[in-house]
């Protein structure tokens, strides 16, 4: 089955601590993309991805980075520079930068 | 840039009871649109899109959304609503022929009420 994967579903951090969460596609997607969504703020871009290699930042880069060196995978990693990491993070991908996005389902971080 | 606007954040429906959810963008230019539904906890799921064609689309499970172009709007619909439509519901627009983002709404929470 083509799908997104991302792992793990819940995770806690101490804060102060860096974190990475693992976004892997197999539907040979060029474009991917990270998300956060709090309570009643709907999504909001991190980071985004148009092909091997290259990314751009989003509206809240502040305290995040990812890397893209193969197609399938764009981790987003959680610095400690972030104010506020505690929120649910989406990752998506599309064929095209402008074309449906097919979603994973989800990564919850809490930082304690 | 486009905004896009939901302007309910909450809709509360009795069950077997008509719901429109209300989009609109701000930009005139060719778009794509997109309705996506979250149910708790999970990822967004497509819904139903516009890409060109018919202005009137239609998802599996009852939903449809009108594309209006003069509006600028990209209402979603359904004639009778069940408990499992309960959810968060997203608009979500791209432009067709420049720009490299993908606009979302802030969502619209759907209650259906037993």
């Amino acid at each position: 089955d083509g799908g997104i994967t991302q792992s793990p579903k819940y995770l806690f951090r101490k804060e102060g601590q860096n974190v990475t969460l693992s976004c892997e596609q197999n539907l040979n997607h060029d474009a991917m993309y990270w998300y956060r969504q709090d309570p009643g703020q709907g999504l909001r871009l991190i980071y985004y991805s148009q092909i091997v290699n290259d990314f751009q930042k989003g509206d809240i880069a502040e305290g995040y980075s990812v890397s893209r060196e193969k197609k399938e995978s764009f981790p987003l990693t959680v610095t400690s520079a972030q104010k506020n990491p505690t929120a649910f993070y989406l990752c998506a991908s599309s064929i095209e930068i402008r074309g449906e996005q097919f979603f994973g389902p989800g990564t919850r971080l809490t930082v304690l | 840039a486009q905004s896009v606007t939901q302007l309910d954040s909450q809709v509360p429906v009795f069950e077997e009871a008509p719901v429109e959810l209300r989009c609109n963008y701000s930009s005139s230019v060719s778009v794509y649109l997109f309705w996506y539904v979250q149910y708790p906890n999970q990822g967004l799921q497509l819904l139903l899109k516009y890409l060109s064609g018919s202005t009137l689309v239609e998802s599996i499970n009852g939903f449809e959304a009108e594309f209006n172009k003069s509006q600028t709007s990209f209402h979603l619909r359904k004639p009778s609503v069940h408990i499992s439509d309960t959810a968060e519901y997203f608009c979500a627009v791209s432009e067709r022929n420049t720009g490299n983002q993908f606009y979302f709404g802030t969502g619209t929470s759907l209650t259906v009420i037993p």
